[in-house]
Formats: structure tokens, sequence, C-alpha cells
């Protein structure tokens, strides 16, 4: 079993949805929760980040975590077309030398 | 417009011959980071270099593969003898000790190898 788990979709919503990306994870000593987003032949870029349960608003997007059950979550409100990329969800144990463990991506297409 | 940056950004060469990515991460950056990405596995680490040193390169194959940073502005990764298996985005990735869930990536290296 894979340490991070993201259903790759690919995602297809019309403009203006409400989208939910999810992971789940094994370990419960994972405290940091990020959100890559990824646009087709970039590099993926940190687009949330949260610590420990909660969660984060930062416009249209929010990052959910519930650590009982070890689920992740990412929602879009009012959809763009410009929000069709691969979302990345990373997580990590604390300390300095902690090291990113990444889920698959999940595609994204927001369609006009 | 602090970014990273990677050469080649494509490379196409045929089994048994050498690669070498390059890469140059932000100034002031102290941290860097190689992936490998693919359809299949998606992001996996290759190598991490903090002050330079390499911390962990458990990622790597290391019969083939070597990861080495000269210098503070230039990290590079090379393969030798490059297999089809390895065709995949390359990306670098850098960032602060302190700030390590930020990282910040380069435009990749897209690798085929014949």
């Amino acid at each position: 079993q894979k340490e991070v788990e993201q259903d790759p979709g690919p995602l297809s919503v019309p403009e203006g949805a409400i989208v939910s990306l999810n992971c789940t994870y094994s370990n419960s000593a994972f405290q940091y929760f990020m959100w890559y987003r990824q646009y087709s032949r970039k590099g993926p870029e940190l687009l949330m980040y949260t610590y420990s349960s909660g969660n984060k608003e930062d416009g249209r997007f929010t990052a959910q975590v519930d650590k009982s059950s070890k689920y992740i979550s990412l929602f879009i409100r009012d959809s763009q077309p410009s929000d069709s990329a691969t979302y990345l969800c990373a997580i990590s144990v604390a300390g300095n030398n902690r090291k990113l463990i990444w889920g698959l991506g999940t595609s994204l297409a927001v369609n006009p | 417009d602090a970014r990273v940056t990677q050469t080649p950004r494509h490379k196409v060469t045929e089994m048994g011959q050498e690669v070498t990515m390059r890469c140059q991460p932000i100034l002031g950056h102290n941290t860097v980071f190689w992936y490998r990405q693919t359809m299949m596995q998606g992001l996996e680490l290759l190598a991490y270099f903090r002050n330079r040193a390499p911390l962990d390169d458990s990622g790597m194959p290391k019969d083939r593969f070597s990861a080495e940073m000269p210098d503070a502005t230039l990290a590079t990764l090379k393969i030798q003898p490059s297999e089809p298996r390895d065709s995949a985005v390359y990306f670098c990735a850098s960032g602060l000790v302190d700030k390590h869930n930020e990282q910040f990536f380069g435009p990749g290296t897209r690798l085929t190898v014949l």
C-alpha cells in the first residue's frame, strides 16, 4: 500500500462547479499537508499548505485535513477554465530533513 | 523574477549514451531536490541536497545515476548508461531548510531514451 493514495481522475466539470479533490494517507505521524498545482508541461507549484488538522481558506480554494480519518481535501469554488491542471497532494512528518511524500495527482479539466 | 532553471528542456538519446541534466537553483536557496515524474509512478525523489551536501539519494539507482552540486549555483544529474526505462520528466526543485514544504520547481527536462 502506498503511503499516499490519490485518484488520478481525470475529472471533468463545467465552469462554476465546486470541485473536491482528495487524498488518503496511511501514516498517522504525518503533520504537514500540501497541495501543489501542475499545469501541462510545467513544474508543480505550491498552492496551499496546512499544518495538522483543520481548514485553511485562500480565495476560492479551501484545504481541509481530517487526521482522524487520514483524509485531506482541496475544494475549489466557482471553478474556472484556468483551474484546469493536475493537483498533487504532498505530505510530510515534522523535522528539518523531512521529505515530501507525493500523491500521483488528479487531472482536472474545467470546461467553459 | 527568481526561478529555477533547467537545461536541456528536451533530450532524445539512444540507449547506452550518457545523459547530463543541469539545474540552477534560486539564489539563496539551500536545499535542492531532483525528482523523476512518470504517469505510472508520479513524482519520485531521486536526490536531496542541503547546503550542497547530499542528504538522501536512496531513491536513485546507484549503478547508473549520480547527482552532484559542484557549487551553490549548479546541480547536476547524470545517467550512464541510459536505458529506455529512464524516459521520464526530470525536475529540479530548490527551497529553504526552514520552509521545507515549499519547493520551487524548474520547468523539467523531458528525457526520451530510444
